[in-house]
């Protein structure tokens, strides 16, 4: 699998966007990134993913660079309320179905 | 339920002792997965589930852990023989299709601490 590489904090003021990037420069064609949040003491959410175009939900934006090596994760108007863990994980859907999890990124929305 | 449930939330025990932890997926969903995750790090795969059958169980650490799903609904892991290096959280989540999804919903996790 793909490894991913994520800074291991990062801060944002709330109101202002988050941008979270991920590095995953030995992705291959067939493999998709998503995204997780885990909040303080909760199980994991998922909260978006992609293969090569950008893509957008209520909760976030995707962006994935057009070699796909990296991507960002944009919360728009980030809250209090997303302060949490931030997986950016490699997912290959063939043969190998399992999530592999790296130490991903917490994110401090400061008031 | 609405949600992937989990018992007990806690469970404290002394080494040595066996130990049970439930899940309960979605309604409908096919695919079961069990990981563990300890503290400041991300979760470990441990096993998947498609229906009754374990179809993925390398990640399961020994001989000790041991998970089943008889009806392909409620899985139960079994940890035998505890020791202390087992205390993490252990999260179970499942998902719609037959694993070709990376969406898990995932359930707040048992919290197991060994003595």
């Amino acid at each position: 699998d793909a490894k991913t590489t994520q800074p291991p904090s990062m801060d944002c003021a709330e109101g202002r966007a988050a941008n979270l990037p991920c590095n995953h420069s030995t992705i291959s064609g067939n493999e998709y990134v998503y995204w997780y949040r885990q909040i303080h003491s909760q199980g994991p959410q998922y909260i978006i993913h992609g293969l090569k175009n950008n893509e957008t939900n209520e909760m976030a934006s995707l962006i994935i660079t057009e070699d796909r090596k990296s991507s960002t994760l944009i919360l728009p108007h980030a809250t209090l309320r997303d302060t949490a863990v931030y997986y950016c994980i490699v997912f290959n859907a063939g043969n190998n179905r399992k999530l592999i999890w790296g130490l991903g990124t917490s994110l401090a929305v400061n008031p | 339920g609405a949600g992937v449930s989990q018992t007990p939330s806690n469970k404290v025990t002394e080494k040595g002792k066996y130990v049970e932890l439930r899940c309960d997926p979605i309604s409908g969903h096919t695919a079961l997965y069990w990981y563990r995750q300890s503290l400041g790090q991300g979760p470990e795969f441990l096993i998947y589930f498609q229906g009754t059958g374990a179809a993925d169980d390398s990640g399961l650490p020994n001989d000790r852990f041991f998970a089943v799903r008889p009806e392909g609904s409620v899985s139960t892991l079994k940890i035998q023989r505890t020791e202390r290096g087992d205390s993490a959280v252990y999260l179970c989540a499942s998902s719609r299709t037959s694993g070709s999804t990376g969406e898990l919903f995932f359930g707040e996790g048992s919290r197991l601490t060994v003595l």
